[in-house]
């Protein structure tokens, strides 16, 4: 079984600041990672993935996360906020290769806005 | 995008009356997905399909059942609508290319509200 617990369900920074939105997975098989973003009155988009091998893994607009399994963590970074970055971000979990039939477990979503 | 189309879009409804949305797809691909999203529940998964005729229950299937007769289509039903069941439905595709990293690839959603 997996799940997935997003700390705050609200962030917001200033154009150009940081962005770190938290995750933290349960996971009883090796998990693969996810992250997608929501843009208003849309689905959901892949911003990047995590499998296996390299744990630092970049994705779509600059944003990259790491997968650290001592912290069960995969967190989103983006090193300098844009305005188009306003969204709601979900991160998921998934058992790895054939377990899972590819079903994906989600966050309850963090919504990111941007001041300029 | 996948190729994915949900219909219809938007439907208001009455308690007790059938729903049925519709997820099509041109690619054939295997696996099939019905998500709702709530607000502070994230995306949670209802049904899920594995092949024509092959289905199984998600995490939240209580008053949902599904159909697919054919690989292109599959149908979620309420039979009786409930106003619990107000909510943003989106269907998903794993696309065959991806089937060893489990990426879903969703789409663009069907509001449901019931009255």
């Amino acid at each position: 079984a997996q799940s997935v617990t997003q700390l705050g369900s609200h962030v917001s920074v200033s154009e150009g600041a940081l962005v770190l939105l938290r995750c933290n997975y349960s996971s009883s098989v090796p998990p693969y990672l996810f992250w997608y973003v929501q843009y208003p009155n849309q689905g959901l988009q892949l911003l990047l993935k995590y499998t296996t091998g390299a744990t630092l893994v970049k994705g779509i607009n600059g944003f990259e996360a790491e997968f650290k399994k001592s912290e069960t963590s995969f967190h989103l970074t983006k090193p300098s906020a844009h305005m188009s970055d306003a969204a709601e971000y979900f991160c998921a979990v998934s058992g790895g290769g054939g377990t899972s039939y590819g079903k994906l477990t989600f966050g309850q979503g963090t919504i990111l806005t941007v001041h300029p | 995008d996948a190729g994915i189309t949900q219909s219809p879009r938007h439907k208001v409804t009455e308690t007790g009356t059938p729903v049925t949305l519709r997820c099509h797809q041109t690619e054939n691909h295997r696996y099939m997905y019905w998500y709702r999203q709530d607000p502070g529940h994230g995306l949670r998964l209802i049904h899920y399909s594995y092949g024509v005729k092959d289905t199984d229950k998600g995490e939240v299937s209580d008053g949902y059942s599904v159909s697919r007769s054919k690989t292109e289509d599959f149908l979620l039903t309420l039979e009786s609508a409930t106003s619990s069941q107000t909510s943003v439905y989106f269907c998903a595709i794993k696309a065959d290319r991806n089937s060893g990293a489990n990426v879903l690839t969703f789409g663009a959603g069907s509001r449901l509200t019931v009255l």
